[in-house]
């Protein structure tokens, strides 16, 4: 697609529930990253693909934060048992590769937990 | 880790002023990135410096990375209500395969 396309834009949920929130990167894109930003805060890395393999898991929150990428292209993200500190913003960005490109951010997914 | 922060951390200039804003990193920066997010939306990349001394313009927006001194400076001439929002400056990890980033900087056009 012309741009990183994200999934849902806003999202309310009760606490408890699972959520998912999918991301569709730029055509090409071997690299896909996910950020997180609560409310105030700076943008918190969270996991990111090169090709369908996460080498680096590091940002990943707790462990009932999960991420898969299928197919070298759409990524999932998802959440159990959300709380409300998941509450934030779930960015995802896509490059053409890990180092020295340009990294093309989404319009992000709004979560509330409630 | 790599950490940047970011000066000031907000700031109101009056419509048709100049402005800078300033990032600086913790270690060496072999990539600087700088991008502008308005309330609700993603980022918009701005620009990508690479090289020390590298200075890039786009419309009326200067960026400089002055390896140095480890370093970004964002430069607008002439501001407009349209250069509102917060800038971000990120750069490559030390494993080069993330950006990290600075905690923005909020500005404010008065018109």
């Amino acid at each position: 697609g012309a741009g990183v396309s994200q999934s849902p834009s806003n999202k309310v949920t009760e606490k408890g529930k699972d959520v998912e929130l999918r991301c569709d990167p730029i055509s090409g894109h071997t690299a896909l990253y996910w950020y997180r930003q609560s409310l105030g805060q700076g943008l918190e890395f969270l996991i990111y693909f090169q090709g369908n393999s996460a080498p680096d898991k590091s940002g990943l929150p707790s462990d009932r934060f999960s991420a898969e990428r299928t197919g070298g292209s759409v990524s999932t993200l998802t959440i159990q048992r959300t709380q409300q500190e998941d509450s934030a913003v779930y960015l995802c960005a896509s490059s053409l590769g890990i180092t020295g490109n340009t990294i093309y951010f989404g319009e992000g997914s709004w979560l509330t937990v409630v | 880790s790599q950490e940047l922060e970011q000066s000031p951390q907000s700031l109101i200039v009056q419509e048709g002023k100049n402005l800078t804003i300033n990032c600086t990193s913790s270690k060496t920066l072999y990539g600087l990135y700088w991008y502008k997010q308005k309330y609700g939306e993603g980022l918009i990349f701005l620009m990508m410096l690479q090289k020390g001394g590298e200075e890039k313009s786009h419309e009326k927006i200067t960026a400089k990375l002055d390896e140095k001194k480890q370093q970004s400076s964002l430069h607008i001439t002439a501001s407009q209500p349209s250069h509102a929002g917060i800038y971000l400056c990120g750069a490559a990890s030390g494993d080069g395969n993330k950006l990290v980033f600075g905690a923005g900087t909020i500005l404010r056009v008065k018109s």
